[in-house]
């Protein structure tokens, strides 16, 4: 078990819909990144935040947005789903915003499936 | 830009064989360089990291060393376990983490 919460951990929607994913971190930790792996795309970095702010953007499309909340949890919301957007995300946290250094201990992920 | 290249599966072996799993790197800057493993249904856990070059990680048997000259860090274990038997991710780290693609490994007895 790493400390790391993800809910759901199932999510079925359908194309067009808007669906958030919720994340809390380990204890302690400030920052919080989302992940979205698919089988054609591999685990792809989507959008990093440290102590509430947007610390580094990755391959995130304009449909989706996050952010971290005063408690340090963080929410993914995607919009106008497309069946490409099914995948498992992914929500890993640290103690810093310093990836280098600083070990990233991963959630289970919530998989979402877009029919 | 940043990017990992690890060598792609499925990897089958026999248990106690030798594990090899290839990986390359692109980076401007000094990366850190980690190999994660991801279990049946679970998320990516950190298996051993380098934060700088001829730095060595081991862990749980695996070992990778972080070789500047060949921009490198390929992950070893000497006699696999069937318990072994996951995905493997290579990655590094400038200012955001970078994933390879997975390499699957399957352990038979």
């Amino acid at each position: 078990d790493s400390g790391v919460t993800q809910t759901p951990k199932h999510l079925i929607t359908a194309t067009g819909q808007r669906v958030t994913l919720r994340c809390s971190p380990r204890s302690g930790d400030l920052s919080v990144y989302w992940y979205q792996q698919s089988l054609d795309q591999g685990l792809q970095f989507l959008i990093q935040y440290y102590n509430g702010e947007e610390r580094a953007k990755g391959n995130i499309l304009e449909r989706f947005s996050a952010q971290q909340f005063p408690d340090l949890h963080s929410e993914l919301n995607l919009s106008s789903l497309e069946l490409g957007d099914s995948a498992l995300y992914f929500c890993a946290s640290s103690f810093t915003s310093v990836t280098s250094s600083y070990e990233q201990y991963f959630g289970p992920g919530t998989r979402l499936t877009v029919t | 830009g940043n990017s990992v290249t690890q060598m792609e599966g499925p990897v089958t072996l026999s248990e106690e064989a030798f594990l090899t799993i290839n990986c390359t790197y692109t980076a401007t800057g000094y990366p850190s360089l980690f190999w994660y493993v991801q279990y049946p249904g679970e998320g990516l856990q950190l298996l051993l990291k380098a934060t700088k070059a001829d730095d060595k990680g081991s862990n749980k048997g695996f070992e990778a060393t972080y070789r500047k000259e060949t921009t490198s860090f390929h992950l070893e274990k000497g006699s696999v376990q069937v318990s072994d038997s996951a995905v493997y991710f290579c990655a590094l780290s400038v200012n955001d983490m970078r994933f390879g693609a997975g390499t699957r490994l399957t352990v038979k007895p």
